[in-house]
């Protein structure tokens, strides 16, 4: 059974970096995409993009000019940096996977989650 | 502001039918697959429908998915107290070449 696991500072002060890491475990990293997703408080979901194993990157236009992704196929990890942190930056944030892109762009597995405060 | 809109609740009572509609435009649900999550408070969204009517393993064949030009639909039959949560739906964005999601639908169960 694959399973996800975001890991990551659960504060991070104003105009630092927010930086998280999701473990994969139970299955490859190989041949998926790989996303994050974040979600504030009482609101909806907002995609902030997703990465291939090559290292392939798309990023949400929201964010792109605060946004890193990477991958270490070595330790089945991929991780996300958003920079210039604002308290609009605090949300809970999801790692999750998908088989391919458009039609196979559906989200099977999910991170349970971890909330990011941006405050002083 | 979500780009897929959907209304912000529903409610049904125990073994009613309840559906919740979705509505985008022709760069997303008009051109692509629709999927829908379901979300219980302090937890993931799980994925319950993709490629508009496909349900995941597990997933009972209460729930379905419809599509139609650029609207999508999640039913619920047979409604059971366990399925009160919150349900998004979700589609590729050609524009944004990623994911767009709906707001969100609390659904009560009366």
């Amino acid at each position: 059974q694959v399973q996800l696991q975001e890991s990551g500072p659960g504060l991070v002060r104003p105009s630092e970096t927010l930086s998280l890491t999701c473990t994969v475990s139970g299955g490859s990293i190989s041949t998926y995409y790989w996303h994050w997703i974040r979600q504030p408080a009482g609101k909806g979901l907002e995609w902030i993009g997703r990465i291939y194993i090559s290292g392939t990157t798309k990023y949400n236009p929201s964010v792109q000019s605060r946004v890193t992704m990477s991958v270490d196929t070595s330790k089945n990890q991929f991780s996300l940096k958003l920079s210039s942190a604002t308290a609009a930056d605090t949300a809970v944030y999801y790692c999750a996977r998908s088989r391919g892109l458009a039609a196979a762009g559906s989200l099977d597995y999910w991170g349970p989650g971890t909330l990011v405060t941006v405050s002083p | 502001q979500s780009v897929l809109t959907q209304p912000p609740s529903a409610s049904g009572t125990p073994g009613q039918r309840v559906t919740i509609s979705c509505s985008g435009s022709s760069s997303n649900i008009g051109s692509n697959t629709v999927n829908w999550y379901q979300q219980f408070p302090g937890t993931a969204p799980k994925l319950l429908i993709y490629r508009n009517n496909q349900r995941p393993s597990g997933v009972p064949d209460r729930f379905s998915g419809s599509k139609s030009g650029t609207s999508a639909s999640l039913a619920i039959s047979g409604l059971q107290s366990e399925d009160e949560a919150d349900y998004y739906c979700a589609a590729w964005d050609d524009s944004l070449n990623g994911p767009v999601f709906g707001g969100g639908t609390k659904l009560t169960v009366l």
